[in-house]
């Protein structure tokens, strides 16, 4: 496809269970970002990517998050022993060259926890 | 600290009928940059301008116009002759260095036909 894909674009988990979510960015795109959208809020940094290098990781909330991107393309945002206040819209973003710039964002998993 | 405020949470006007949408930021640095995104339902950010710290030029582009002032360190968003189509939530977001956005809480319009 042409844009950012993400899935799945919809997740129920129930407190505790881990979860794996992945983003396909555009062909050829160098970087990549997560982002949290609580509801009602703007969207906040989690991670970046410079191919598979992940450059920054400084707004992991905890150790219970981790993200990859072994082969510099697609990547997964998992999140360990699911907690309540996890629940958000987890966005994808890719840019086609190093740093941010102009990003192009993906819909997004929502991710509700019971 | 870097910070992105919005101070309107939400809009309603009449279709047709301008609106500006506020965005005042703080930085401490010389050089960073400025964005606008539309979010509509569909949850997507679409990308809508970029502009960095040394272009204090207004930019038009259709019926969008932006005005820079670093004066006031404003960054202010406005639709001519609104459409139920820009109905959507908008938010204005900084970039001072590194890769890290700081996106404002965003303000919410609805245009009403």
């Amino acid at each position: 496809g042409a844009g950012v894909s993400q899935s799945p674009r919809y997740k129920v988990a129930k407190r505790g269970q881990d979860v794996a979510l992945r983003c396909d960015p555009i062909s050829g795109h160098v970087s990549l970002f997560w982002y949290q959208q609580a509801l009602g809020q703007g969207p906040e940094f989690l991670t970046y990517f410079q191919n598979e290098a992940q450059l920054d990781k400084s707004g992991l909330p905890s150790d219970r998050f981790f993200a990859e991107r072994p082969e510099g393309s697609v990547s997964t945002l998992k999140i360990q022993r699911t907690q309540q206040e996890d629940s958000a819209v987890y966005l994808c973003a890719s840019s086609f060259r190093e740093g941010t710039y102009e990003q192009y964002f993906g819909p997004g998993t929502r991710l509700t926890v019971t | 600290a870097q910070k992105v405020t919005q101070a309107q949470t939400e809009i309603s006007v009449v279709e047709k009928e301008d609106v500006t949408l506020d965005c005042v930021y703080e930085t401490r640095d010389t050089t960073y940059y400025l964005f606008w995104y539309k979010q509509p339902p569909s949850g997507e950010l679409v990308f809508l301008i970029r502009r960095n710290s040394f272009d204090e030029q207004n930019e038009i582009s259709g019926r969008y116009s932006w005005n820079f002032q670093k004066s006031t360190s404003s960054f202010n968003f406005t639709i001519t002759a609104s459409q139920v189509v820009d109905s959507a939530v908008y938010f204005c977001a900084l970039l001072w260095t590194g890769n890290q956005f700081y996106f404002g809480t965003g303000t919410s319009l609805t245009v009403i036909p």
